[in-house]
C-alpha cells in the first residue's frame, strides 16, 4: 500500500522564520504535488515536480524532489502570515494511470506575527 | 486557466434527509472527477471517482448507496448524501482534471443536524 508521511503535522513560528516540511514514503513515485489549502477553500497546487533530484523555486518558497523518488520537501524562508495553512503533499496512487492521488496528512502551518 | 465550481459552499441539513453537492468544470470538459471527503485538520480522503456516462467507483469501505454519485455530462458532477447522520458532517472536495493538472472546487462544508 502506497503511504505518503508528511512531518511535522502541526509547526506554529514567529514571522521571519524558515521551516522545512518532509514527505516520505517506501514507494516511488513518478511526481509528487504539493498543494496549500485555506480553510474552507479547496486545495491549490503550489508545484509539480518529476525528476529525481529535481529542485524548484516559487519565491521564498522552495521544494525538493529525493533522488529515488521517494520523498520530497518544502522549505519556507522568512515565514510570513501570509503562508498560514495547511500543505499537502500528494502523488498518483498505484501503478496504473486511474488518475486517483494519494495525500500525506498535511501539515498545518500557523505564522504568527 | 482549469475552474472547477463547486454548490453550495456550506448546507445545514437535518438527520433523514439528502444532501446534493454539483461540481462543475467552467472551462474544461472532465471525463473523470474525484470526490474526497476531509475532517478538520486532516487530509483529503478519496471516496469515488466519478466517470462520465458510467458508474463511479468507489474507494474501500464508502457505501455507494449511501453516496450517490452522477456524471451525466462532461462538466458536470453530483454527489448526493442520502439520509444524512450527524456522523456524515464534513467537508465535501470535488476535482477534475483539466489542461493545468488536478483543479479542486472550494468545498462544501455538511452539517447534519
Amino acid at each position: 500500500t502506497q503511504l505518503l508521511e508528511q512531518s511535522p503535522q502541526f509547526l506554529s513560528i514567529q514571522e521571519g522564520e524558515n521551516l522545512t516540511v518532509y514527505c516520505n514514503s517506501s514507494s516511488v513515485f513518478s511526481s509528487l504535488q504539493w498543494y496549500r489549502q485555506e480553510p474552507g477553500e479547496g486545495p491549490v497546487l503550489l508545484v509539480t515536480v518529476v525528476t529525481g533530484g529535481e529542485v524548484k523555486k516559487l519565491k521564498r518558497l522552495t521544494f525538493q524532489f529525493g533522488d529515488a523518488r521517494k520523498d520530497s520537501s518544502l522549505h519556507i524562508t522568512a515565514a510570513q502570515p501570509g503562508d498560514t495553512g495547511l500543505y499537502l503533499c500528494a502523488g498518483p496512487a498505484g501503478s496504473s494511470n486511474t488518475g486517483k492521488l494519494i495525500f500525506g496528512q498535511g501539515t498545518t502551518l500557523q505564522v504568527k506575527p | 486557466g482549469a475552474v472547477v465550481s463547486q454548490h453550495p459552499s456550506w448546507v445545514i441539513c437535518k438527520s433523514g434527509t439528502s444532501v446534493k453537492i454539483e461540481c462543475r468544470s467552467l472551462d474544461f470538459q472532465a471525463t473523470t472527477m474525484f470526490w474526497y471527503r476531509q475532517f478538520p485538520k486532516q487530509s483529503l480522503m478519496l471516496m469515488a471517482t466519478s466517470n462520465e456516462g458510467s458508474k463511479a467507483t468507489y474507494e474501500q469501505g464508502v457505501e455507494k448507496d449511501k453516496f450517490l454519485i452522477n456524471h451525466a455530462s462532461l462538466t458536470l458532477s453530483t454527489l448526493t448524501v442520502t439520509s444524512a447522520h450527524p456522523e456524515d458532517s464534513s467537508f465535501y472536495i470535488c476535482s477534475g482534471t483539466g489542461p493545468y493538472g488536478y483543479t479542486f472546487g472550494s468545498g462544501t462544508r455538511l452539517t447534519v443536524v
